[in-house]
């Protein structure tokens, strides 16, 4: 079946410093990856996506490539803010015909806190 | 746009109890979906309905949790009777196709069963 593995958190970084949260993925289709991001006591809001192999996904300022070839799909920001701080999610739908692209796979999230 | 509503924010019950989570997706999503959080299993997939008709439900634990959507603009999901195991994040998400695309979730209802 599918499933994503995201990096075990916490991850606590200074304000200006740089990001990666790695995630990898297993899907026997084509899927379509996604990063979610969840502010504390809120629901999740997507971040960015790719839906083919070599696809980036940006927004506000992080980046993730699909890298077909390695299953991976690593969130990067070069200079992390205060309010950054959040839980990311890493995520795939897949695609197969017939499948149930509906249904989001989650990764168990990775809490980022950042210092002042 | 108001976004998902859910509620309640937080629910605290005794073992045994009937529970009522209550959402309203997104007007014009016709897609829903039920997910439980919880450390051990992060993010689950409880049921998944498409122009209010349940499409999978195979996420549901047991006989115990149950779900409806009499209508476009209402979804419930129940547990009876509950149990300190259902302690748990139980978000409700909405979509305009088929959930591949974006969801959107609402803030979720905190359930502590004691």
């Amino acid at each position: 079946g599918n499933s994503v593995t995201q990096m075990e958190g916490p991850v606590t970084l200074s304000e200006e410093a740089f990001l990666t949260i790695n995630c990898t993925y297993t899907a026997t289709g084509y899927p379509s990856l996604f990063w979610y991001v969840q502010y504390p006591g809120e629901g999740l809001q997507l971040l960015l996506k790719a839906t083919k192999a070599d696809d980036k996904g940006s927004n506000k300022g992080f980046e993730a490539t699909y890298r077909k070839e390695t299953t991976s799909f690593h969130l990067e920001k070069g200079s992390v803010q205060v309010s950054d701080s959040a839980v990311y999610f890493c995520a795939l739908s897949d695609h197969r015909s017939g499948g149930s692209n509906y249904k989001l796979t989650f990764g168990k999230g990775t809490l980022l806190t950042v210092n002042p | 746009d108001a976004g998902v509503i859910q509620s309640p924010r937080h629910e605290v019950t005794e073992m045994g109890q009937e529970v009522t989570l209550r959402c309203k997706p997104i007007s014009g999503h016709n897609s829903l979906f039920w997910y439980r959080q919880t450390m051990m299993r992060g993010l689950e997939l409880l049921i998944y309905f498409n122009n209010n008709v349940p499409i999978d439900d195979s996420g549901m634990p047991e006989d115990r949790f149950s779900a409806k959507m009499p209508n476009a603009s209402f979804s419930t999901l129940k547990i009876q009777p509950s149990e300190p195991r259902d302690s748990a994040v139980y978000f409700c998400a909405s979509s305009t196709g088929t959930g591949r695309e974006k969801l959107f979730f609402g803030s979720g209802t905190q359930l502590s069963v004691l």
